[in-house]
């Protein structure tokens, strides 16, 4: 079956780092996603990784393993605008597959 | 560049009405993905057009339905409207189909009583 696991909240300081892990079993896999929704909003595009490792933009960061079917998001000194829910997206693969999305981890930064 | 619009923002129906949302990609995008967020469920895929052709569908039943025009604009359809049917509905669209660079609208409140 399909399945993304994560967590479903976590709160964090300003300034601090945090790690928002995400599992996966699917029955493609074609790259992972991770996506930020501000409450109300859409979810805007944060980071892709197709290949083993960390990839690395500005305070965000993605790790992917997929031998262990594992993806973290590292965010670094947060900000309260970081408040936000952030989605693990699996892409099953092919150019006519589909986004498979976890549930969501809702971030809660305090001052 | 224009975004992705979506319209209405919000919608309030009654169980066993039937209801159309639309979806306006961006300039030059020919592919409209549509995905429904709910609290239980999170984002689920619903269907994706490309060249007013349907090439993918999600796990919905069949009184979900949409099609695409010409000019890429995308309804989606949900016939006899159940109470469980409230949600967010997002629409996606990108050049070519894949999710590399998928721009989601505001997406439309839809609200079932």
């Amino acid at each position: 079956g399909q399945n993304i696991d994560q967590p479903t909240e976590m709160t964090a300081t300003e300034g601090a780092i945090v790690q928002i892990n995400c599992t996966y079993q699917t029955s493609g896999f074609n790259g992972l996603f991770w996506y930020q929704q501000h409450a109300g909003e859409a979810p805007t595009f944060l980071s892709y990784n197709v290949l083993d490792g960390l990839e690395e933009k500005g305070r965000f960061s993605s790790f992917l393993s997929r031998s262990k079917g594992y993806s973290y998001l590292l965010l670094k000194e947060l900000q309260m605008k970081d408040s936000a829910s952030y989605l693990c997206a699996v892409f099953e693969g092919g150019s006519q597959g589909n986004l498979i999305f976890g549930k969501g981890t809702k971030l809660s930064v305090k001052p | 560049k224009a975004g992705v619009t979506q319209t209405p923002r919000y919608l309030i129906k009654t169980r066993g009405q039937q209801v159309t949302l639309s979806c306006s990609p961006i300039s030059g995008h020919r592919s409209v993905s549509w995905y429904q967020q709910t609290p239980g469920q999170g984002l689920q895929f619903l269907f994706e057009y490309f060249s007013e052709t349907q090439r993918n569908k999600g796990n919905f039943p069949g009184r979900f339905s949409g099609r695409q025009f010409s000019n890429s604009r995308s309804e989606m359809n949900v016939s006899t409207l159940e109470l469980g049917d409230s949600a967010l509905y997002l629409c996606a669209s990108s050049l070519s189909g894949t999710p590399y660079e998928q721009y989601f609208g505001p997406g439309t409140r839809l609200t079932v009583t």
